[in-house]
């Protein structure tokens, strides 16, 4: 079955600093692959997605790229800021699977202090 | 364009009432719509697949009798969470297929209500 990985957090950073958010993820088919993040009190949004195998998503200064060779959609920001403090999850959606529904990892809370 | 809209967003009930969850599509028709519920630990997990006009699939281990779900329409569907106990405070999402022409491009996308919280004393 499909499954996605995510690293734990919480993951605390000061502004500025660098962010990677590791997700690898297994899927029998050829899966497209997401990125929501939560804020707090709020759902889910879209932040970035991509389609096939070396896309990359990009949005609000967040990237990922789609490793099909190491089946992994690391979230990366080269500089944080402290709105970006939210819970963030990634997900994929198995092309075969024509329920179009979506395979959560568990979610990592980014904080961010100033 | 494309927004799920989901009321109420808190609901505080006594345990045993049962509590009502809307889910609307604002803009667009959803012959789908998934529900989910999020864990202390911020994990998501999908409970079922509302579909219009029949029946909703459960997942494994989701109580049929205790989650009622009904699509009567293409813009709505509610999760009725019935006799409600303390172990059922959490918080539910919704969630429509966006149809192709509002994608931003490509894949199946999903778009999400904004949650309620449920809170059973």
């Amino acid at each position: 079955g499909n499954s996605v990985t995510q690293m734990e957090g919480p993951v605390t950073l000061s502004e500025e600093a660098f962010l990677t958010i590791n997700c690898t993820y297994t899927a029998t088919g050829y899966p497209s692959l997401f990125w929501y993040v939560q804020y707090p009190g709020e759902g889910l949004q879209l932040l970035l997605k991509a389609t096939k195998a070396d896309d990359k998503g990009s949005n609000k200064g967040f990237e990922a790229t789609y490793r099909k060779e190491t089946t992994s959609f690391h979230l990366e920001k080269g500089s944080v800021q402290v709105s970006d403090s939210a819970v963030y999850f990634c997900a994929l959606s198995d092309r075969n699977n024509a329920g179009n529904m979506l395979t959560f990892g568990g979610g990592t809370r980014l904080m961010v202090k100033p | 364009g494309a927004v799920v809209s989901q009321h109420p967003s808190r609901v505080i009930c006594k345990s045993g009432t049962s509590v009502k969850i809307e889910c609307r599509s604002l803009d667009f028709q959803a012959t789908t719509m998934f529900w989910y519920r999020q864990f202390p630990k911020q994990s998501l997990m999908l409970m079922a697949t509302s579909n219009e006009g029949s029946k909703a699939t459960y997942e494994q281990g989701v109580e049929k009798d205790k989650f009622l779900i009904n699509h009567a329409s293409l813009t709505l569907s509610t999760l009725t969470v019935t006799s409600a106990h303390p172990e059922d405070s959490s918080f539910y999402i919704c969630s429509a297929r966006v149809p192709r022409d509002r994608e931003f491009s490509g894949a199946n996308v999903l778009t999400f209500g904004a949650g309620s919280r449920l809170t059973v004393l």
